[in-house]
């Protein structure tokens, strides 16, 4: 167990519609990243967040949107959804910078969307 | 951006082979991971490995930033091993992951 919490497991929605995927990090953890893996571009890095401010951005939609609240949770919303937006959404999360456990990013068991 | 090869892309195993799982990166990196994805999507940390070497019961790796490349070996393998192993880097002073393309590993029993 990572630490790092995802709801749902498993998300089925129809085309069109607005999905939110849920993140908790590990305690203590300050940054938030999100990553999609699907079958055609394997695993992509969408968007950080640290102590609640976007930090870097990566191959993320202009559908896609995310937030890091003051409670450190993340929320990713998928909205206008796709056939080909059906993937893997994982939530990872790393320790602020200094501590003993370096850089060590930590991966939740990911959120499992499928979209018909 | 960076780019991440890993090595070979399928690897088919006898149960209690040896393997060796290559990474090589195009620039240098503060953040190097080694991770097993399981039948059932989980991504699990195996190592963090910027550079030296490392030890895990039956898995070690090894990095040598200053060449660009990391191995992970896996000694022994049993059908548990089963899945796919990635290689992720972080460039510069950036700390989100790049991943590589992973390598599929199938031990059979």
């Amino acid at each position: 167990d990572s630490g790092v919490t995802q709801t749902p497991k498993h998300l089925i929605t129809a085309t069109g519609q607005r999905v939110t995927l849920r993140c908790s990090p590990r305690s203590g953890d300050l940054s938030v990243y999100w990553y999609q893996q699907s079958l055609d571009q394997g695993l992509q890095f969408l968007i950080q967040y640290y102590n609640g401010e976007e930090r870097a951005k990566g191959n993320i939609l202009e559908r896609f949107s995310a937030q890091q609240f003051p409670d450190l949770h993340s929320e990713l919303n998928l909205s206008s959804l796709e056939l080909g937006d059906s993937a893997l959404y994982f939530c990872a999360s790393s320790p602020r910078l200094g501590q003993l456990s370096g850089n060590t990013i930590y991966f939740g068991e990911g959120s499992w969307l499928t979209v018909v | 951006g960076i780019q991440v090869e890993q090595s070979p892309p399928d690897l088919i195993l006898q149960e209690g082979a040896n393997s060796t799982l290559r990474c090589n990166f195009s620039d240098s990196v503060n953040n190097l991971q080694w991770f097993h994805q399981n039948p059932w999507g989980q991504l699990i940390n195996l190592f963090y490995i910027p550079s030296g070497t490392k030890q895990n019961g039956r898995l070690s790796a090894t990095t040598v930033a200053t060449e660009r490349y990391s191995l992970l070996y896996i000694s022994s393998s049993q059908t548990t091993d089963s899945g796919v192993y990635f290689c992720a880097v972080s460039p510069g002073s950036a700390r989100q992951l790049t991943f590589g393309s992973g390598t599929q590993l199938t031990v059979l029993p």
